[in-house]
């Protein structure tokens, strides 16, 4: 099983709507938790970054951590064409060496219908 | 923003051949990676440098060696390129582990 899966969507939604990624993870020594953005032929960028549980937002964008039940959200409000990208979750850190590497999901991809 | 150049941007080249791909950074971030991207299987680290002269392995390091010579330069190299290694490429950089990694542009390379 890998660490992070991650539904591939693809998802395609109208402008304007409420857009909600999921991610789930196998290991509750997972503390920090990040969603990428990724535009066609670009580089992932950092879009959030959170630690252990909890909501954090900026902006439009939410990114929720619920590690009762090792589940990773990213909620994005008011959805612009501009979103439209793939986005990928990632997990790090943990009480053993090596589990500080960055493991991705395989990325969710999001179209924001005009 | 990374400051992460690599290049080439797209290469093809033939099976057995050697390629070195090449990551350049402007900051001085100790820390820097190499992931490649596939359809199915997302980004997997190939391997990671911990300064000059110190790298380690990650996931999927069969076939694939790499230097640090600089502190500003990462190589990739592909000793005798096969065609599962066709694939985007991506140069990576951080201050310290724990701390949140940027990523280049890509490298696109094609094995036929």
């Amino acid at each position: 099983q890998k660490e992070v899966e991650q539904d591939p969507g693809p998802l395609s939604v109208p402008e304007g709507a409420i857009v909600s990624l999921n991610c789930t993870y196998s290991n509750s020594a997972f503390q920090y938790f990040m969603w990428y953005r990724q535009y066609s032929r670009k580089g992932p960028e950092l879009l959030m970054y959170t630690y252990s549980s909890g909501n954090k937002e900026d902006g439009r964008f939410t990114a929720q951590v619920d590690k009762s039940s090792k589940y990773i959200s990213l909620f994005i409000r008011d959805s612009q064409p501009s979103d439209s990208a793939t986005y990928l979750c990632a997990r790090k850190g943990g009480a053993q060496g090596g589990s500080e590497k960055l493991v991705f999901g395989k990325g969710t991809k999001l179209t924001v219908n005009p | 923003d990374a400051g992460i150049t690599q290049s080439p941007r797209h290469k093809v080249t033939e099976t057995g051949t050697p390629v070195t791909l090449r990551c350049h950074q402007t900051e001085n971030h100790r820390y820097m990676y190499w992931y490649r991207q596939d359809p199915g299987h997302g980004l997997r680290l190939i391997h990671y440098s911990y300064g000059v002269k110190d790298t380690d392995k990650g996931e999927v390091s069969d076939g694939y060696s790499v230097s640090r010579s600089k502190t500003e330069d990462f190589l990739l190299t592909l000793e005798s390129a096969t065609s599962s290694q066709t694939s985007v490429y991506f140069c990576a950089n951080s201050q310290g582990y724990t701390d949140t990694q940027y990523f280049g542009p890509g490298t696109r390379l094609t094995v036929l």
